[in-house]
């Protein structure tokens, strides 16, 4: 079956723009997550779904970023008025459900943003 | 508190070498212990868990990794690398209730001909 996909893979944007990343997780799959993956750092939680809810939005950054679930499926995640420390890999993963990752997180390509 | 350190940012080894990924970990309550491998420009892959089973984990590409508590590691093998083995390796940490796994650093592993 079809694994997570995100959109676009590759995002130019200059500093100020807004921008958005798209995230399809596995279908049936309840829970979803984002985090952004540095050069050379390790990946950072940004935020968690269970359905449509965000019950862990912990590690969003600032209020520049927010995202969003709908229908139980499709994510997308807002960074409002990038900045260049922005520069990251979006990487998404999905979930049958959230149990301290004793359900596998299969994750997505991830959406590499430059902003310039 | 959570917390995951991997030593060594970067290994090199010898095809057909044997690997050694190392992993410590701090948790104050039973952790679950994963890796993850990323290929270049690619999602992450699991390779294995530890959820309080038998502390020697088998995955895939015959890797494995044994959870010590006495140790707090979880340091991941394979007894002979592969050209394709070359890739980023994450440990990461979680428990029962948490909601999210603690990713660390990772080590980019790289297998010289």
């Amino acid at each position: 079956g079809a694994g997570v996909s995100q959109s676009p893979s590759n995002k130019v944007t200059e500093k100020g723009k807004d921008v958005e990343l798209r995230c399809d997780p596995i279908s049936g799959h309840t829970a979803l997550y984002w985090y952004r993956q540095s050069l050379g750092q390790g990946l950072e939680f940004l935020i968690y779904f269970q359905g449509n809810s965000a019950p862990d939005k912990s590690g969003l950054p600032s209020d520049r970023f927010s995202a969003e679930r709908t229908g139980g499926s499709v994510s997308t995640l807002t960074i409002q008025r990038t900045q260049q420390e922005d520069s990251a890999v979006y990487l998404c993963a999905s979930s049958l459900a959230n149990s301290g990752g004793y359900y596998e997180q299969y994750f997505g390509p991830g959406t590499r943003l430059t902003v310039t | 508190a959570q917390s995951v350190t991997q030593l060594g940012s970067h290994v090199s080894v010898s095809e057909g070498a044997l690997v050694l990924l190392r992993c410590n970990y701090s948790s104050s309550v039973p952790p679950y212990l994963f890796w993850y491998v990323q290929y270049p420009n690619q999602g992450l892959q699991l390779l294995l868990k530890y959820t309080s089973a038998a502390t020697l984990v088998k995955g895939i590409n015959g890797f494995e990794a044994e959870f010590k508590k006495s140790e707090t590691s979880f340091h991941l093998t394979k007894p002979s690398a592969h050209m394709s083995d070359a890739a980023e390796y994450f440990c990461a940490v979680s428990h029962i209730s948490a909601s999210k796994i603690i990713f660390g650093s990772g080590t980019r592993l790289s297998i010289r001909p």
